[in-house]
């Protein structure tokens, strides 16, 4: 039983670049979510969608764009990185009404 | 808009003793759940315990449990018999809505001495 997968783990790369975090689930959870955590901030929510081609945005979507073609995919693209994307990223998923469950996060540095 | 919020960054516990973190929560809906997640250094979240707000009785797991107040839109955690693996960052956590979007507080570290 895998659960939710995050890859990569670990990632550096340079302002101006873009890059994909890629986050899989494997219990066929309607709903996923991308938070990003920051010293002093808790986890913050960027988007999050309720189902396949249903995407929303959550408190800080700037400089992000996501997509869902497959329910147990969610990936998370920054277009053009920042370094105030550097971050400890997390993917979460939950039925409607239930528990998230989350992924055991991408730490990224944007040098 | 609904905030979380943890007013203890850090904690100290000795091992075998009792611990309780405050949080306290604000929202305009009647219908939420909340959440207390343990995140180790390993920075996996872990789900420690749920309370939904519509249950007057108060969530228990295991060394676990939390003081609901609702009217004082409080939610404490107690761990009972502290070990060495408690050692963690918790954050509060609150739902509202079908969305179940998560709002966090900021955390508390807790340390745990021998």
């Amino acid at each position: 039983d895998a659960g939710i997968t995050q890859s990569p783990r670990y990632k550096i790369t340079e302002t101006g670049r873009q890059v994909t975090l890629m986050c899989h689930q494997t219990w066929s959870h309607s709903y996923m979510f991308w938070y990003r955590q920051d010293l002093g901030h808790g986890l913050r929510l960027i988007y999050y969608s309720a189902a396949a081609d249903i995407t929303d945005k959550g408190e800080v979507p700037d400089g992000y764009v996501v997509s869902r073609s497959k329910t147990e995919n969610f990936p998370l693209t920054l277009e053009s990185a920042t370094r105030s994307q550097t971050s400890v990223y997390f993917c979460a998923s939950s039925v409607l009404e239930e528990t998230q469950y989350f992924g055991p996060g991408t730490r990224l540095l944007v040098l | 808009a609904q905030t979380v919020t943890q007013s203890q960054p850090e904690m100290s516990v000795q091992e075998a003793e009792t611990v309780t973190l405050s949080c306290t929560y604000d929202t305009s809906e009647s219908d939420y759940y909340l959440f207390w997640y343990k995140q180790p250094p390993s920075r996996q979240m872990i789900l420690v315990i749920r309370q939904e707000a519509y249950k007057q009785q108060n969530a228990t797991e295991n060394r676990f449990s939390v003081n609901f107040q609702k009217a004082a839109k409080s939610f404490s955690l107690k761990i009972s018999d502290s070990q060495l693996g408690d050692a963690a960052m918790y954050f509060c956590a609150l739902k509202t809505g079908t969305a179940s979007k998560l709002t966090f507080g900021t955390g508390t570290r807790l340390q745990v001495t021998l």
